[in-house]
């Protein structure tokens, strides 16, 4: 069966770029997270989508920050005039429903950002 | 506003024995749930044991168990017959009810031979 996955594994990008990462969840999955985890922390929660809107965007750092998942399945995670500090892994979960009920989260592999 | 704490960055433990991986969290919440996350080496996010707010049993899955004491806002991990293969980071994490999930620092675990 399919788990969630992220492409790119990796991306290396130079300062002032914009990047796109992606995440497929689950199939049947209602709930999707972002997450952004440097090195040697837990990670740390970004947005939050319950079908195709944003339920809590909270996380997302700054304006450059911005996540879209249109059909309610894939999401696509954007970051605008990247920086050296938003070097990290990038790492997306899906579950089975928000909302009302709390489930367990699956994670993807993550992509691993690199600005130089 | 949701904080988790782990307040032990490292731990060892002796093959086969069991081990306590301590986690606190701080919520105004009245329905929360609380899940602890294995992170090998490799780096994937693996699922070990959830605990609802309002559940009066202490979850346990196989090994693992959760020792929950709303009361002092306390949700530790207990591992018994510790493996090898148990070597990982550790993450305490905490979600509410539509929203965010906050996780905690984390607790690298070393099982000595």
């Amino acid at each position: 069966g399919a788990g969630v996955s992220q492409t790119p594994s990796n991306k290396v990008t130079e300062k002032g770029k914009y990047v796109e990462l992606r995440c497929d969840p689950i199939s049947g999955h209602t709930a999707l997270y972002w997450y952004r985890q440097s090195l040697g922390q837990g990670p740390e929660f970004l947005i939050y989508f319950q079908g195709t809107g944003a339920a809590d965007d909270s996380g997302l750092p700054n304006d450059r920050f911005f996540a879209v998942r249109p059909e309610g399945s894939v999401s696509t995670l954007k970051i605008q005039r990247t920086e050296r500090g938003d070097s990290a892994v990038y790492l997306c979960a899906s579950s089975l429903g928000g909302g009302r009920s709390l489930n367990e989260q699956f994670f993807g592999p993550g992509t691993r950002l690199t600005v130089l | 506003a949701q904080k988790i704490t782990q307040t032990q960055p490292g731990m060892f433990v002796q093959e086969k024995e069991a081990v306590t991986l301590d986690c606190t969290y701080d919520t105004s919440d009245q329905s929360y749930g609380l899940f602890w996350y294995k992170q090998p080496s490799s780096g994937e996010m693996i699922f070990l044991i959830y605990q609802g707010s309002y559940d009066e049993q202490n979850a346990t899955e196989g090994r693992y168990s959760l020792n929950f004491q709303k009361a002092r806002k306390s949700a530790n991990l207990v591992i018994s017959a510790s493996q090898l293969g148990d070597s990982a980071m550790y993450f305490c994490a905490m979600g509410n009810y539509g929203q965010n999930f906050v996780f905690g620092p984390g607790t690298r675990l070393s099982v000595l031979p």
